[in-house]
């Protein structure tokens, strides 16, 4: 099993609809986060987590929420989805961020489409 | 926020070593450089990090100029399956969870 896993991981939808994604990890992280990918360019960071009541904005945070409700679980939610919306998410987990070997670990992604 | 530049895309032969350079002028004293690889549309994979010194694994050396400013990540013996995108960034304890992933460079390895 994954170690990171997201749902679902394709989903299609129509504009105005409120849609939840969903971040599962059994690797015992404190650190959680949810990126953006576009087709062709890198991920950016929507929002990240540190601990259960700890939330932060990323750097394309607006249209976004999250809930951290356990330490293993982190959920994005689209209030009311928009076509430019459409992308692939990732949840990504870190023991430590960035220093020493706290490298990011990633789920397999989360392909939405708003119509 | 520490901002990394790599080169869009790169070509190597099968077999010979792919060398990957990334620029992070901006890089501060206590910011790892990280190296990720994200094969088709799947999650970003972990390769390889470092502060100062060069480092290898089982994967990759990465190698980090004197003065930290830019980095090479470097693939010994390059296969098919390496082509992939491959993304540097930074990222330390001062700007914690603010680290830029880049477009990356999409390294293609022909045969």
């Amino acid at each position: 099993d994954a170690d990171v896993t997201q749902t679902p991981r394709n989903r299609i939808t129509k504009t105005g609809k409120r849609i939840m994604l969903e971040c599962s990890q059994t690797k015992g992280h404190d650190r959680m986060y949810w990126y953006r990918q576009d087709p062709g360019l890198g991920l950016r960071l929507i929002y990240y987590s540190f601990d259960v009541k700890d939330i932060n904005k990323g750097e394309i945070s607006d249209g976004y929420s999250v809930s951290r409700q356990a330490q293993a679980k982190f959920s994005l939610s689209l209030e009311s989805a928009i076509p430019n919306q459409t992308a692939l998410y990732f949840c990504a987990t870190s023991d430590l961020e960035f220093a020493g070997t706290g490298e990011l670990f990633f789920g397999e992604g989360s392909r939405l489409t708003v119509l | 926020d520490a901002k990394t530049t790599q080169p869009p895309s790169m070509d190597c032969a099968e077999g010979r070593a792919a060398n990957l350079p990334c620029n992070h002028s901006t890089i501060s004293g206590n910011e790892y450089v990280y190296w990720y690889r994200q094969i088709h549309s799947q999650g970003p994979q972990y390769i390889i990090h470092g502060l100062k010194n060069n480092e290898t694994n089982e994967m990759a050396s990465l190698i980090i100029t004197e003065d930290r400013k830019s980095s090479t990540l470097i693939l010994p013996h390059a296969t098919l399956r390496d082509t992939a995108v491959y993304y540097c960034i930074v990222g330390g304890d001062t700007n914690a969870g603010k680290s830029t992933f880049g477009d990356g460079t999409t390294l293609t390895v022909k045969p």
